[in-house]
């Protein structure tokens, strides 16, 4: 196992469009987090997810959005009706426990 | 709401010199500090961090320094080499809730040859 796994790495979508990421974790992470990236920002938390429980939720993820993590092992992030606002680097990182993260390389969205 | 915040957003520093990047945090419940390190195209690798008990993390040419009463954190990379060159985010976490950590905006390092 060599780290997280995101799917895909880029998606272009039109305006209305409904997208799915996937992350795979690292196996032994208990701990799973989605973020997003917009050009000249730092990661912004969007939720967190221990086993397959989604234990945190930020104001930043509208209904809009939603995540899931069946079993607690891979999980996925859908946007319904994309926005063009929507556009961002979507960011996955996976933990053990405690405080470091292990970052996938993100997929990159793109509304049009 | 910022409560990590790297007022720098780029810093160009000649090879074989120190570079120092800043970071100030508003929120004194965070107890564990970290940098991460981004190149384009892929996603944040973490550097170092540092815990609240501690003032000093070295790490081979990086060192991490904490005031906790001035709520400042500064990166130190000694010497600078060129492969060095990429954005770094100072991050704060702590038993707030699922270890959730906040990043900085981030600063874009040059290290010029």
């Amino acid at each position: 196992d060599t780290g997280v796994s995101q799917d895909p790495r880029h998606k272009i979508t039109k305006r209305g469009q409904n997208v799915t990421f996937r992350c795979d974790p690292i196996s032994e992470h208990n701990r799973l987090y989605w973020y997003r990236q917009t050009l000249g920002q730092g990661p912004e938390f969007l939720t967190y997810f221990q086993n397959e429980a989604q234990l945190e939720k930020s104001r930043l993820l509208s209904d809009r959005f939603s995540a899931e993590r069946p079993k607690g092992s891979f999980s996925t992030l859908e946007i319904q009706r994309t926005e063009q606002g929507d556009s961002a680097m979507y960011l996955c990182a996976s933990s053990r426990e405690g405080y470091g993260y292990t970052f996938g390389s993100g997929t990159r969205l793109t509304v049009v | 709401d910022q409560q990590v915040k790297q007022n720098s957003p780029s810093l160009s520093v000649q090879e074989g010199r120190i570079s120092i990047l800043n970071c100030d945090y508003t929120n004194s419940m965070f107890d564990y500090f970290l940098w991460y390190k981004k190149y384009p195209a892929e996603g944040p690798t973490f550097l170092i961090s540092i815990s609240s008990i501690k003032d000093k993390n070295e790490d081979g040419r990086f060192t991490v320094f904490l005031n906790k009463s001035a709520k400042h954190l500064s990166l130190h990379i000694v010497p600078s080499q060129p492969g060095d060159s990429a954005v770094y985010f100072c991050a704060a976490t702590g038993n707030t809730g699922g270890f959730k950590t906040i990043f900085g905006a981030g600063t874009r390092l040059f290290v010029k040859a």
